[in-house]
Formats: C-alpha cells, structure tokens, sequence
C-alpha cells in the first residue's frame, strides 16, 4: 500500500540556519502531497501543497518540489527562526482519493 | 471561512464510560474526516463523510465507535465503553471534495483513567 517516509528527528538548528526535512513515498498512480505542521498544544496546519510531478509548493519561505523521478518531496527553508519550532508531517492523498497517508513527523528544534 | 471546530478540546473520563465529540467542518466543504493521533506518531484515518453519507471506515474503527453526520453538516464521534487504549487525539478535517486539501480542527485530547 501507499506510505511515507520522513526523516527521524528531532532536528535542532541554530536560528537563520537552513533546514531540509527528507520525505520519499511510495504509491501507485500520481499522489497529491503535503506538508502539514503541528505547533505544541494545536492541529495540524497546511503548510504547503503539490499535486502533479515538478509543481512547487511554497509557504512562509518554506518550499517542496515534487520529485516523481526520486518520489521524494522534502521541505526547505533558507532561514529558520525559533517561531518555525514545532513538528512537520509529510502525507500524501493517492488513488483512494480520500485518505491521507501520514509520515511519523519530524520535530524541528530552533535555538536562539 | 471559520475554519474548523472541534468541542470539547479535552475529556478526561473514567474507562467504560462514554463519550461523544462534535466536529463544525467549514461551512462549504462537503467532505469531514475522523483521525486519531497517538503522541508521537502521525494521524490514522478512521473514517470520513461525503455529505450525510459515510463512505468509508477504518478497520481501526471497532464496534464501540459510531459517528454520524446527520445533516451533512456537523459531525458526531461516539465511543461506547470506553478503554485506556482509547487515549488519544481525535482530529477532525474537512475538505471541498476528494483530493483536495483537507483542513484539521485544534482536536480534542480524550484521556482514560
């Protein structure tokens, strides 16, 4: 069946240092992908979408690249501050059309 | 747009006990979605909503789960005899149709003592 595949955190970065989170999936067909974040105590917010190979998804400087050729969708930022400290989901929608299926997430650890 | 809203955002209760949830989706979106988030790990899909109809349930969804969206608009998340694996947080998302982004509430935390 369909998975996610993100890397293992926590990830701890110094303040305006650069961040990728690593996510590859597998799946049949052609996935939507996402990027979702968690900040402590709330829901999961929509950071960032793709919905076909190569489109871009971009955000609150964050961006991802939908990679067909690597199945790979990992999110970047060039400048982290403290405020981006919480945990990011990667997730895909694939041929059911209405499931999301979720990475482990990755805690992002920003320090002044 | 409102967003999505989930009451109450905690229920601590006794195991056996029941309870109930109510999710508000955006008011336009025809699709609600159930997960549950245990700490640490990613949501898991329980079931989810095309309007009033129910499309799909998890296998993860047993018996003593039932939800319900009666109108197609807000949505109901029932658990009969509660059990200390029943600890969790239960997200509700809603979204315009299939494949589309969905869109999740603050969750409500339930805690079995």
């Amino acid at each position: 069946g369909d998975s996610v595949t993100q890397m293992e955190g926590p990830v701890t970065l110094s303040e305006e240092a650069c961040l990728t989170i690593n996510c590859t999936y597998t799946a049949t067909g052609y996935p939507s992908l996402f990027w979702y974040v968690q900040y402590p105590g709330e829901g999961l917010q929509l950071l960032l979408k793709a919905t076909k190979a190569d489109d871009k998804g971009s955000n609150k400087g964050f961006e991802a690249t939908y990679r067909k050729e690597t199945t790979s969708f990992h999110l970047e930022k060039g400048s982290v501050q403290v405020s981006d400290s919480a945990v990011y989901f990667c997730a895909l929608i694939g041929d059911s059309n209405y499931q999301l299926i979720w990475g482990a997430g990755t805690k992002l650890i920003i320090k002044p | 747009d409102t967003g999505v809203s989930q009451d109450p955002r905690h229920k601590i209760t006794k195991r056996g006990q029941n309870v109930t949830f109510r999710c508000d989706p955006i008011s336009e979106h025809n699709r609600l979605y159930w997960y549950r988030q245990t700490l640490g790990q990613g949501p898991e899909f329980l079931t989810y909503f095309q309007n009033e109809a129910q499309l799909e349930k998890s296998r993860l969804l047993s018996d003593r789960f039932s939800a319900e969206r009666p109108k197609g608009s807000f949505s109901t998340l029932e658990i009969q005899r509660t059990e200390q694996g029943d600890s969790a947080m239960y997200l509700c998302a809603s979204s315009l149709v299939g494949g589309q982004p969905q869109h999740f509430g603050d969750g409500t935390r339930l805690s079995i003592l």
